[in-house]
């Protein structure tokens, strides 16, 4: 079955630098993939999504690549705030998976410093 | 943005007792799913609902476990009886027809002990 590994499991960088974040997978198949951002009590509110047929996707300060060749996903925060501090959460699915059956990373804790 | 309600936050339980974890979707939903993550581990799919019934379900969902969602009420996931290794946080989701969009709850930390 799927395995996704995320690196890194914590990640510190100071206000205003880039924080990168990076998901490997291993089904050929998977179709689907996305950023989930989860504070402190809160949901996991989602960030970014792409189908496979996409390569990159660039919104709001937030920018998801995707090589399919290398079979990673990474989503880079341009300019971190402290207001981003979260633990992010790569997730993704097969074409088949049809009813949310997502296979999530382990998470990464991220930490802005003002 | 859309809203998904986990009812209790934390629940702490004795071994062998039942427990009903509630969850209040976000409201013209119609796939609801179930998600478990063991302190320190990945989270990790149990089962999808959809139109009364038990669409998808892992093997995590073990036959202790059940999910319903009487009348558009609370979705629920019920185990009974709980094991030690039911100890995680549980997570709802919902969705609408894009079946890869899911909304997340908070989680609901359950401690059997």
């Amino acid at each position: 079955g799927e395995q996704v590994e995320q690196r890194p499991p914590h990640l510190s960088v100071r206000e205003g630098d880039s924080a990168i974040i990076i998901c490997t997978y291993t089904d050929s198949a998977t179709a689907y993939f996305s950023w989930y951002k989860q504070e402190a009590g809160a949901g996991l509110q989602l960030l970014m999504s792409v189908l496979s047929n996409v390569d990159r996707k660039e919104e709001q300060g937030l920018t998801v690549l995707l090589n399919k060749k290398d079979k990673q996903l990474s989503l880079n925060l341009t300019a971190a705030h402290p207001g981003d501090s979260a633990v992010y959460f790569c997730a993704v699915g097969g074409r088949g998976s049809a009813l949310g059956r997502l296979h999530f990373g382990a998470g990464t804790q991220l930490i802005v410093i003002p | 943005g859309p809203k998904v309600l986990q009812i209790p936050s934390h629940q702490i339980i004795d071994m062998g007792q039942m427990v009903t974890l509630n969850c209040d979707p976000v409201s013209n939903h119609l796939y609801f799913y179930w998600y478990k993550q063991i302190l320190g581990q990945q989270m990790e799919f149990l089962v999808n609902f959809y139109n009364g019934k038990v669409m998808e379900k892992s093997k995590l969902f073990k036959d202790q476990f059940s999910v319903e969602r009487p009348d558009g009420s609370y979705f629920t996931l019920k185990i009974q009886p709980t094991a030690l290794e039911d100890s995680a946080v549980y997570f709802c989701a919902s969705s609408l027809a894009d079946k890869n969009t899911l909304y997340f709850g908070a989680g609901t930390r359950l401690s059997v002990l």
